[in-house]
This record gives C-alpha cells, structure tokens and sequence, in this order.
C-alpha cells in the first residue's frame, strides 16, 4: 500500500518570505511517480508538477522549485519570494505502475498543507 | 474548452435520499476517478473507471455507487447507506497511465440536512 504524509497542516508566511512544504512518502514499488496540486479557494485542484521515480534531478519553474530525494523518501516544494497569491492548499500525491505495467493512474494523496501567504 | 464539468456545485440532501452528482469531460480520456475530501484528510478515492462500461471499487466505495456508459459521463451516486455523505466530492480524468497527470473539476459540495 502506498502512503503520503504531509506533516505541515497549516504555514503561515508573510508576503515575499520562501516557505517550504514537506512531503514524505511510503511505497514498495520501484517505478512510482510524485505529483503536486494546487486548491484554491475555487475548489478545482490545479497541477503543478510530475516526477518519475527514476529521475531524481530538482526541478525550478520561476518561483517554484521541488526537491525530490529517493534516499530519504521525500519530495519536497519550495515557493521563493511568496505572494498572496500563493495562498491555496497544496497537495502531494503518490501514483505507482504494478507489475502489470498499469496502474489506472489511481493518486493517493497527503493530507494536504494549508499555505496563507499575508501582504 | 477543454475540461472536466462537475455539477451541481452545492447539492442538499435529506436524509434517506439517493443523489447523483455529475461528472462530464471533454479531454477524450480513457480514465475518470471520483474522490472525496473531507478537512485535514486529503482526497480519498471511491471508484475509478478505466473503460467504457468497466469501473473499479477504490478505498471508500462502500455506500456509492457508478456508471460509465459513455467515455465522456462518469456519475456517481450516493446512496442512503452511506452514512457520513457530507463532503467535498472531487470528479477527475486522465490519460489512465500511472505517468500522466490527472485533471479536476471544480467539485460538488454535497450536504445532508
């Protein structure tokens, strides 16, 4: 079974300061692939970012950046020089291949973080 | 465009009532997914559907139900057992492939009164 914990419930931060959200997860599965979404306060859940299991270079697009260790199981999301705009939920999410070589594109998702970015 | 269309937005229910809540994509994706939020613990799935007229349980399938008769609709239902139904409900589809990203709706907030 898979797992994803985001320990941070909610973070607080004041515009233009960098914040980072933690996400650690769990899976037996060697080919796997790590998601970030976004929910803001409309409700639809915005993608962000894909990983492969196999592909542990960082990742930066503008103000965002992801750092994903295999050795330490995490992936985590660093926003530089917040903005209130960055005030959403922020989810985690975990989709592995089985041994079939499909997995239905099936997410487990964190519990999510809550990120309030003050001007 | 292009998306997924959830509706209605706010749904009431009474207490012993079936609802259906709607689900329609214009992406051509093979896959659809219903999850559920509830606060602080993230999106759970109920049921996902790979093909036409084929649809698998997910983690907390018990008290809904699901239909896919055509690519684009994928309704879900929740039935009178369910007995905790208000929540968040999340529609979504993608390509089906464990690498490819999903994409949302915009969610159907379903209440019992």
């Amino acid at each position: 079974a898979q797992k994803v914990t985001q320990a941070q419930t909610e973070i607080s931060v004041v515009e233009k300061e960098d914040v980072t959200l933690d996400c650690v997860y769990e899976t037996r599965d060697t080919t796997y692939y790590l998601f970030w979404y976004k929910q803001p306060p409309s409700g639809e859940l915005v993608f962000l970012i894909r990983r492969n299991s196999f592909d542990e270079q960082n990742e930066i697009s503008g103000r965002y950046s992801w750092n994903f260790q295999k050795s330490t199981s995490s992936f985590n999301f660093t926003i530089t020089a917040s903005q209130v705009v960055d005030s959403a939920v922020y989810f985690c999410a975990l989709s592995v291949s089985n041994a079939g070589g499909t997995s239905y594109g099936k997410l487990t998702f964190g519990q999510g973080t809550i990120l309030t970015v003050h001007p | 465009d292009g998306g997924i269309t959830q509706s209605p937005k706010y749904l009431f229910r009474k207490e012993g009532q079936n609802v259906t809540l709607s689900c329609e994509q214009n992406l051509n994706h093979d896959a659809m997914y219903w999850y559920r939020q509830d606060p602080g613990q993230g999106l759970r799935l109920i049921y996902y559907s790979q093909i036409v007229n084929d649809f698998q349980k997910g983690d907390i399938a018990e008290g809904y139900s699901v239909s896919r008769e055509k690519k684009e609709s994928f309704p879900l239902t929740v039935t009178s057992a369910q007995k905790n139904p208000t929540a968040f409900y999340l529609c979504a589809s993608s390509q089906g492939a464990g690498n490819t990203e999903a994409f949302f709706g915009q969610g159907t907030r379903l209440t019992v009164v």
